[in-house]
């Protein structure tokens, strides 16, 4: 039973323009939500993160926006470029900044490929 | 200063073997935690080590798994009697604390034949 589901294996997009990468979630206690990407052969590196008492957090060209309600949060990529072609996983956990000792429950992730 | 290491980068493996994968995490990070990662799937949760506290070990998928930290430096991660399924890329990720973003090594690819 998936409690992170990235619904896209693949995007691909034109460079220049936005990229939205979903995610859904079914654990309501998930409290905090991170997206990593992953270049082959390397270990996944953190991008950005937003806890469930914002609704939005911005971070140069990347926005996560979350909505709680919905259980649902996107990444937004604005312009893209070619070099953020790779995987991007989304991850959740039901701790913040001293919690618990839970580790990240990840999506599938999501192939994103920019075309020139 | 560094990042996250493993060791080794790719391990094949005869099945009914049993292998032993290292990480070793950034100095300073109390956290460190194992996941791995099978072909078509996400990341799946392995293990938690949070400085000399009693490791939280729910991800584990079997008895033939196990994990051990010295202090709050380097991790084994060992898997006896290897099965086919165990094939998969083993990251290790650490961070300053629970609930801190964590940085991940580049993995170890095992393959059981």
């Amino acid at each position: 039973d998936q409690q992170v589901k990235q619904n896209s294996p693949s995007l691909s997009v034109q460079e220049g323009r936005i990229s939205i990468l979903n995610c859904d979630y079914t654990n309501s206690m998930f409290d905090y939500f991170l997206w990593y990407k992953k270049y082959p052969a390397e270990g996944p590196t953190f991008l950005i993160s937003i806890s469930s008492i914002k609704d939005k957090n911005e971070d140069g060209r990347f926005t996560v926006f979350l909505n709680k309600s919905a259980k649902h949060l996107s990444l937004h990529i604005v312009p893209s470029q070619p070099g953020d072609s790779a995987v991007y996983f989304c991850a959740a956990t039901p701790t913040y900044s001293g919690g618990g000792a839970d580790g990240l429950t990840f999506g599938k992730g999501t192939h994103l490929i920019i075309q020139p | 200063g560094a990042g996250v290491s493993q060791s080794p980068s790719n391990k094949v493996t005869e099945k009914g073997k049993d292998v032993e994968l290292r990480c070793d995490p950034i100095s300073g990070h109390t956290a460190l935690y194992w996941y791995r990662q099978r072909l078509g799937q996400g990341l799946e949760f392995l293990i938690y080590f949070q400085g000399n506290s009693a490791p939280d070990k729910s991800g584990l998928p079997s008895d033939r798994f196990s994990a051990e930290r010295t202090g709050e430096s380097v991790s084994t991660l060992t898997i006896q009697r290897t099965q086919q399924e165990d094939s998969a890329v083993y990251l290790c990720a650490s961070s300053f604390g629970p609930g801190w973003e964590q940085y991940f090594g580049p993995g170890t690819r095992l393959t059981v034949t």
